[in-house]
């Protein structure tokens, strides 16, 4: 069976300091794979998307960038953390059209 | 573009009440439409899909028919527990696109 791992699960940093989230995925081979924020109180934000090894969407213009250095593993980034990172970071896999598999989820507090 | 509304809530209920979540979509072409829920402190899993008009789909008491005539898919429950207190997403799905639209989720608290 399929399997997504991230962490860390919580992480509280220094405004100004990077940032490195990662993501492995067992068990499916050449997932679509996918970078969520969710604030407090709020909805689904998609960052960023993948269909393969170094092909990375970005949706949102921000302080974030995102990599794909391998089938199954994707990595979130920041150089200097700002205030507004701050959140719940889910990664999820999928095919098109089908069910998405969501991690347990990064939350991360900014201060 | 394509979209997802759906009521944001909160919702308070009663133990044991009816629970309704409206979820409608503007889409072209057929999508599949998708309920997730999101329990607190957690990711999301998904509740239950449907692929094509008039499927229905069900898991864990929960319901929800793909009414393409009014573009919908509302979410039910005929009695709700304590424990499906939690957020619930609606979303739909394209062989035309990588990606996933989710609605903004409904936040939903049952009291004993």
């Amino acid at each position: 069976s399929q399997t997504i791992h991230q962490w860390p699960a919580t992480l509280v940093q220094p405004v100004g300091s990077p940032l490195s989230l990662e993501c492995t995925v067992e068990g499916t081979s050449n997932p679509n794979l996918y970078w969520y924020r969710q604030a407090a109180g709020r909805g689904l934000q998609l960052l960023f998307y993948s269909v393969g090894i170094g092909q990375i969407s970005s949706e949102v213009p921000q302080n974030l960038s995102a990599s794909r250095p391998q089938d199954r593993q994707f990595i979130l980034s920041s150089k200097k953390l700002l205030l507004s990172d701050s959140g719940f970071y889910l990664c999820a896999w999928g095919v098109v059209q089908e069910t998405q598999y969501f991690g347990p989820g990064t939350r991360l507090l900014v201060l | 573009g394509d979209s997802v509304t759906q009521m944001e809530g909160p919702v308070t209920l009663s133990e044991e009440a009816f629970l309704t979540i409206n979820c409608t979509y503007t889409a072209t072409g057929y999508p599949s439409l998708f309920w997730y829920v999101q329990y607190p402190g957690e990711g999301l899993q998904l509740l239950l899909k449907a692929t094509k008009a008039d499927d229905k789909g069900s898991n864990k008491g929960f319901e929800a028919t793909y009414r393409k005539e009014t573009t919908s898919f509302h979410l039910e429950k005929g009695s709700v527990q304590v424990s499906d207190s939690a957020v619930y997403f609606c979303a739909l799905a394209k062989t035309s696109y990588d990606k996933v639209i989710f609605g903004p989720g409904t936040s939903l608290s049952v009291i004993p």
